[in-house]
């Protein structure tokens, strides 16, 4: 199994809102990653997970908070969000962080939108 | 990690070679260069991976100049399918590294 499911698949929030996002995988992978994009735009890396500790936060704001609670899930809980945040919210894993061969493998992605 | 110059865009012809080419002159003796390519509403997808030599597998090859200072990634026999973004990224193999990835070039291949 290689892959990496995201649930759910489409989201609509208002901005006083809590929700979740919820990324899962099963091939032992002991990484995982947030990903926001922008239509048009490259991924851009948010937070990631090594054995289940944050390992790199890019100065993502408080509003988003993500979780990992064991070594197959990764949770991405949403607060007060901004219309601007409206985006497509990409999970992935790989074996290890960084490495030699360290393949990431992504899942197909939570389309969000912030009224 | 060094930063990557490709086009924004290119087109190729179903059953055509389709070569993406890569600038990374400021590459560094341990760093890698990766290919990942994203399928309009997918999530991205890893394609190949080298560091200096020629490397070549089912979905591609990968040809690095003698200097390193660019890369070409070759789809020998593009399909409607292969119509994606392509991303290269240069990155060195260590612990505790991600992936960043640069604006890409959008492939477009038609019949």
């Amino acid at each position: 199994d290689t892959e990496v499911t995201q649930t759910p698949k489409h989201l609509v929030m208002g901005m006083t809102n809590k929700k979740s996002l919820k990324c899962e995988q099963h091939m032992g992978h002991r990484a995982m990653y947030w990903y926001k994009q922008k239509a048009k735009k490259p991924p851009e890396l948010m937070f990631v997970y090594s054995y289940e500790k944050l390992s790199i936060n890019e100065s993502v704001p408080s509003r988003f908070s993500p979780e990992c609670p064991n070594s197959s899930l990764l949770n991405l809980h949403l607060h007060a969000l901004q219309p601007e945040d409206s985006a497509l919210y990409l999970c992935a894993s790989s074996q290890q962080l960084g490495g030699t061969y360290n393949e990431q493998f992504f899942g197909p992605g939570t389309r969000l939108t912030v009224l | 990690d060094a930063k990557t110059t490709q086009p924004t865009s290119m087109d190729c012809a179903e059953g055509r070679a389709a070569n993406l080419p890569c600038n990374h002159s400021t590459i560094s003796g341990n760093e890698y260069v990766y290919w990942y390519r994203q399928i309009h509403s997918q999530g991205p997808q890893y394609i190949i991976h080298g560091l200096k030599n020629n490397e070549t597998n089912e979905m591609a090859s990968l040809i690095i100049t003698e200097d390193r200072k660019s890369s070409t990634l070759i789809l020998p026999h593009a399909t409607l399918r292969d119509t994606a973004v392509y991303y290269c990224i240069v990155r060195v193999d260590q612990a505790g590294t991600a992936l960043i990835f640069g604006k890409g070039t959008t492939l477009s291949v038609s019949s």
